[in-house]
């Protein structure tokens, strides 16, 4: 079975620091990793994704995640954080026939202080 | 494109009462799956269709249904509502098939339910 676990259900930085957001996963087959973000009332919205091509993956807003097999985790970084990351972010996983049921972390909501 | 479009957007049942919930997936998806999120609970999956047959399910009650049509538009159905299923429910689609699947899901903005 597969799960996902985000390390913190709150994280604040100040605008212009380093934002770290935590990811480690289970799966019994290797993974498709995600990571969403929800801004409020609003539904999920894809970052970035890992689908086995290069570890160390680029996504919107300047947001990167690594892929670390023996660690099994996939950490969400971006090199100074905006105002207008504060929003709640989900890292998720799937198998590898893609999709057919995502399973979703409890989410971490990123609060950026001025 | 078009995307994911859910309806209502809002609503407010009374316990006992039933419901649906309707999602239009973003054209040429196959694949409708639905999530139920709480405060406590997180994005909890519900179940997901693709060409009008259930291809998965998670732990929620039979209470919790849904059904695909042909045009891959989807429903889901709460029967006997309990003020616990107060929630946003989200709908999203993906291509569906896992040759040309990369996994990633496209969500509605949700419909938000008010059990009272």
């Amino acid at each position: 079975a597969q799960s996902v676990t985000q390390l913190g259900s709150h994280v604040s930085v100040s605008e212009g620091a380093l934002v770290l957001l935590r990811c480690n996963y289970s799966s019994s087959v290797p993974p498709y990793l995600f990571w969403y973000v929800q801004y409020p009332n609003q539904g999920l919205q894809l970052l970035l994704k890992y689908t086995s091509a290069a570890t160390l993956v680029k996504g919107i807003n300047g947001f990167e995640a690594e892929f670390k097999k023996s660690e099994t985790s996939f950490h969400l970084t971006k090199p100074s954080a905006h105002m207008s990351d504060a929003a709640e972010y989900f890292c998720a996983v799937s198998d590898r026939t893609g999709g057919f049921k995502t399973i979703f972390g409890a989410g971490t909501r990123l609060f950026v202080k001025a | 494109k078009a995307g994911v479009t859910q309806t209502p957007r809002y609503l407010i049942k009374t316990r006992g009462q039933q419901v649906t919930l309707s999602c239009s997936p973003i054209s040429g998806h196959r694949s409708v799956s639905w999530y139920q999120q709480t405060p406590g609970q997180g994005l909890q999956f519900l179940f997901e269709y693709f060409s009008e047959t259930q291809r998965n399910k998670g732990n929620f009650p039979g209470r919790f249904s849904g059904r695909q049509f042909s045009n891959s538009r989807s429903e889901m159905n709460v029967s006997t509502l309990e003020l616990g299923d107060s929630a946003l429910y989200l709908c999203a689609s993906s291509v569906g098939l896992a040759s040309l699947n990369t996994g990633e899901l496209f969500f509605g903005e949700g419909s938000r339910l008010t059990v009272l």
